[in-house]
């Protein structure tokens, strides 16, 4: 069972919004900040968001994050047949003295 | 062009070693801390160990320590991953990643293709 808690799926039907939520505790996304990832089958992670709401160089902006408290979410508007991937939360925790992953939520869009 | 390329993986027996490699090009591997993460078939990403740019720091998952040790050589650009006592729960692909931490950040912003081990008898 990961720390970082996320619906296992989502979905969506192209030009829709959807939302992933990640949910976490004090001693990770309440004093730290979150970092999400997409993920295809068969290749490496990419880095979507660090510290909650940046995005690096070459994510569209179709593509938010946020964080208030413990939870986090990613929002992805404009949904394209392209954006079906598996995507991860992630964040620090303190009292672990690790990294810590959500389970994944895999997005399907219909 | 940045690259991180894992190499090191395999079949191995319950109980067996392997040493995993990642050879990093592009990124300023001396003043970086890096990590491996894996991936279990299946199942999501999981964050094994962080190693800091001088080697003084060195952390692991609790269900690797005192099997795993993570090592660097920054005169080859060099991360390593020595696994020992390898039960069929490490089975998984191992990805090497450049890590940013510091006053409460912490991700990994670059990632290698990883590379698979596969423990069974």
């Amino acid at each position: 069972q990961s720390v970082l808690t996320q619906p296992p799926s989502v979905s969506g039907t192209p030009g829709q919004r959807v939302t992933i939520s990640c949910s976490g505790s004090s001693s990770n996304i309440g004093s730290n900040t979150v970092n999400w990832y997409q993920k295809f089958p068969g290749t490496a992670p990419k880095l979507l968001f660090y510290t909650n709401d940046k995005r690096p160089p070459g994510v569209p902006d179709r593509f938010s994050g946020s964080k208030s408290g413990t939870s986090a979410s990613l929002a992805i508007s404009g949904l394209q047949s392209e954006d079906e991937a598996d995507y991860y939360c992630a964040a620090w925790d303190d009292s672990l003295n690790a990294g810590v992953f959500g389970g994944g939520t895999k997005l399907t869009v219909l | 062009e940045i690259q991180l390329v894992e190499s090191g993986g395999g079949l191995v027996k319950p109980g067996g070693s392997l040493r995993l490699s990642c050879v990093v090009s592009g990124l300023p591997f001396s003043i970086s801390s890096m990590s491996w993460a894996r991936q279990v078939p299946g199942r999501g990403l999981e964050w094994v160990s962080s190693i800091s740019s001088s080697t003084i720091s060195k952390r692991y998952r609790d269900s690797v320590k005192g099997r795993f040790t993570i090592s660097r050589d920054n005169a080859r650009n060099s991360l390593y991953l020595q696994m020992s006592s390898l039960t069929v729960e490490d089975t998984a692909i191992y990805y090497c990643g450049r890590e940013i931490r510091s006053s409460g950040r912490w991700e990994i912003d670059y990632w290698g293709q990883g590379t698979l081990v596969t423990v069974s008898s």
